[in-house]
């Protein structure tokens, strides 16, 4: 299983609607979670942290599930400009120790007119 | 520029040949990480260096070397190129900070074909 599982998309949606992004995780250690963003052929950047009490930021919520470990991102009155692939990140364990980063695969966004 | 940098962005080279991938950052932070990104497997982790001259391994160490003489730059060698080494490979810093796991910054990329 992986550590952080999120469903590929293509998520195909009109401009303005609301979509739902859900990844799952496996460590149930984990700590910190993040979405990142990352646009085609680009450098993944950091979208939002993802808190228990629930994270907002403009037309982005980001939700935290403990108890079945999975997060959220939901998106409101999508943009074109929101097209992307959107990484779920969560928390895993280096084999030699110490922590890393667990990316999940992404789930495509697709904004149409 | 400030930021972080990485270089070449696109290369091509041959199975068992020799190649490093530089990776510069002008922040001073103190971590810095080598990702290689896959279809169907996302970003996996190849080393870290949490300072200079302190570098450790991360998922896929195989196949790859790396050094950190100086905190800005943080090289990524593959000894002998194969064909499964070809990838997209991200360098990312961050700053130590309170937390141990937050933001990460990466560079563009540099896109690597083994033939």
């Amino acid at each position: 299983r992986k550590e952080v599982e999120q469903d590929p998309g293509p998520f195909n949606v009109p401009e303005g609607a609301t979509v739902a992004f859900n990844c799952t995780y496996s460590n149930s250690a984990s700590q910190s979670f993040f979405w990142y963003r990352q646009d085609c052929r680009k450098e993944p950047k950091l979208l939002m942290s993802v808190y228990s009490s629930g994270n907002e930021d403009g037309r982005f919520t980001a939700q935290l599930n403990r108890a079945s470990q999975y997060i959220s991102l939901l998106i409101r009155d999508s943009k074109l400009s929101d097209s992307a692939t959107y990484l779920c990140v969560g928390e895993g364990i280096l084999t030699g120790g110490g922590n890393k980063l667990t990316f999940g695969t992404g789930t495509q966004l697709k904004v149409e007119l | 520029d400030a930021g972080i940098t990485q270089s070449p962005r696109y290369k091509i080279t041959e199975t068992g040949r020799q190649v490093t991938l530089m990776c510069h950052q002008t922040w001073s932070h103190s971590y810095m990480f080598w990702y290689r990104q896959d279809l169907g497997h996302g970003l996996r982790l190849i080393y870290y260096s949490a300072a200079a001259d302190i570098t450790d391994k991360g998922e896929v160490p195989d196949g790859y070397v790396v050094s950190r003489s100086k905190t800005e730059n943080f090289p990524l060698t593959l000894e002998s190129a194969t064909r499964s080494q070809t990838s997209v490979y991200f360098c990312a810093s961050k700053d130590a900070g309170l937390a141990g796991l937050d933001e990460q910054f990466f560079g563009p990329g540099t896109r690597l074909t083994v033939l």
